[in-house]
């Protein structure tokens, strides 16, 4: 079956540890992306990647990193230098990043720090 | 700059009654716009899309959103709801570059029997 996969479901760190969530996809898509949701809000960008090797700063970037070294895989790091990092992660992907291509989603990783 | 405003933050409808989920848009530009759902700590689904061709559009499980230019709108409806139906809906428009979505706020659809 094609899709996302992220892991792990749940994730709980202690505060001053850097934490990575992991992110595959098999639908050959070009685009990939990480969001972050917080309750009773909708997504924002954190980081974004067109292309292999490559990845643009979203709109709350400060405090994680990525790399794209696979096409299949774009691996979310979040650092000791986030502040308020308890949310719900979501991974997408698309085939390209036109305004046309729809971002399919992952089925996301909780992260709780403790 | 562009956003999408849900103007109702729960709905609460019975089941087999319709749905209406309302949203309004603002862009600069011919948007494109979506409905995803959203089902408890689960990721996103996609209902339906809008990419400027036809206005009245059809999605899953009979959820379907018109565009009216006229009115910044994209409401999202369904004839007759199920118990399925109750999840959490958000309203969604790509950036010019076709980058980011952009979120609303999210509404919350109850289902009562």
């Amino acid at each position: 079956d094609g899709g996302i996969t992220q892991s792990p479901k749940y994730l709980f760190r202690k505060e001053g540890q850097n934490v990575t969530l992991s992110c595959e996809q098999n639908l050959n898509h070009d685009a990939m992306y990480w969001y972050r949701q917080d309750p009773g809000q909708g997504l924002r960008l954190i980081y974004y990647s067109q292309i292999v090797n490559d990845f643009q700063k979203g709109d709350i970037a400060e405090g994680y990193s990525v790399s794209r070294e696979k096409k299949e895989s774009f691996p979310l790091t979040v650092t000791s230098a986030q502040k308020n990092p308890t949310a719900f992660y979501l991974c997408a992907s698309s085939m390209a990043s036109g305004r046309t291509d729809t971002q399919y989603f992952g089925p996301g990783t909780r992260l709780t720090v403790l | 700059a562009q956003s999408v405003t849900q103007l109702d933050s729960h709905v609460s409808v019975s089941e087999g009654t319709p749905v209406l989920l309302r949203c309004n848009y603002s862009s600069s530009y011919s948007p494109s716009l979506f409905w995803y759902v959203q089902h408890p700590n689960k990721g996103l689904q996609l209902l339906l899309k809008y990419t400027s061709a036809a206005t009245l559009v059809k999605g899953i499980n009979g959820f379907e959103a018109e565009f009216k230019k006229s009115e910044t709108s994209f409401h999202l409806t369904k004839p007759s709801a199920h118990m399925s139906d109750a999840a959490e809906y958000f309203c969604v428009v790509i950036n010019q570059a076709g980058t980011a979505l952009i979120f609303g706020k999210g509404t919350t659809l109850s289902v009562s029997s």
